[in-house]
């Protein structure tokens, strides 16, 4: 079974750039969320799609984050423009709509803003 | 909204000795409590859960963790470390239990292991 895929893996952008990262869940699985993890944090939910439909986005800075999943399928997470703080691992995971309470983490993408 | 809370950033152990890392979690229902462990350059992956059918409850690789409600914590412990075990390890609580599988992650533990 493949897992979850991300990409780019790394970027290096200046700050008030913009910058998009991609994720494709394991085949099957209706809840994907994206979460960002700062250096010596623990994850932090950004959003979290039900299929194609937004379940939960209350900790998402919507003024220079966005998010989408067209078909119900992969997401890309859009930051623009960036700030210094946005620097961090973006980690996208899937899970079962009605499952085990197990997330499903892809590697991350590492975003560094200079 | 429930939250969890890891004692220790870092915690070293040689090979061989007991790895206790701690967890303690704040919830006004009963939780839904988690381990995930962060493996260098990987994505985090499930160690063991917490459902409510036993306090005891077992992982991979030999971890396991005890739910203890007076105390209010979910500690997880290894009889004998191993190198491969040097990781990060995150506790997490689940904000609506199964079928909203909506995580609330703690700050996580770095785990050293000292041949």
């Amino acid at each position: 079974e493949a897992g979850v895929a991300q990409s780019p893996r790394y970027k290096i952008i200046e700050k008030r750039q913009s910058v998009a990262f991609w994720c494709n869940p394991i085949s099957g699985h209706a809840t994907l969320y994206w979460y960002q993890q700062i250096l010596g944090q623990g994850p932090k939910l950004l959003i979290q799609f039900q299929n194609n439909g937004v379940v939960d986005d209350s900790q998402l800075p919507k003024d220079r984050f966005s998010a989408e999943r067209l078909k119900g399928v992969d997401s890309t997470l859009k930051i623009q423009p960036a700030k210094l703080e946005d620097s961090a691992v973006y980690l996208c995971a899937s899970s079962l709509e009605w499952g085990t309470g197990e997330l499903f983490f892809g590697e991350g993408s590492r975003l560094t803003v200079l | 909204a429930q939250s969890v809370t890891q004692l220790g950033s870092h915690v070293s152990v040689s090979e061989g000795a007991l790895v206790l890392l701690r967890c303690n979690y704040s919830s006004s229902v009963p939780p839904y409590l988690f381990w995930y462990v962060q493996y260098p350059n990987q994505g985090l992956q499930l160690l063991l859960k917490y459902t409510s059918a036993a306090t005891l409850v077992k992982g991979i690789n030999g971890f396991e963790a005890e739910f203890k409600k007076s105390e209010t914590s979910f500690h997880l412990t290894k009889p004998s470390a191993h190198m491969s075990d040097a990781a990060e390890y995150f506790c997490a609580v689940s904000d609506s239990g199964f079928g909203n599988e909506k995580l609330t992650f703690g700050t996580g533990t770095r785990l050293t292991i000292i041949p």
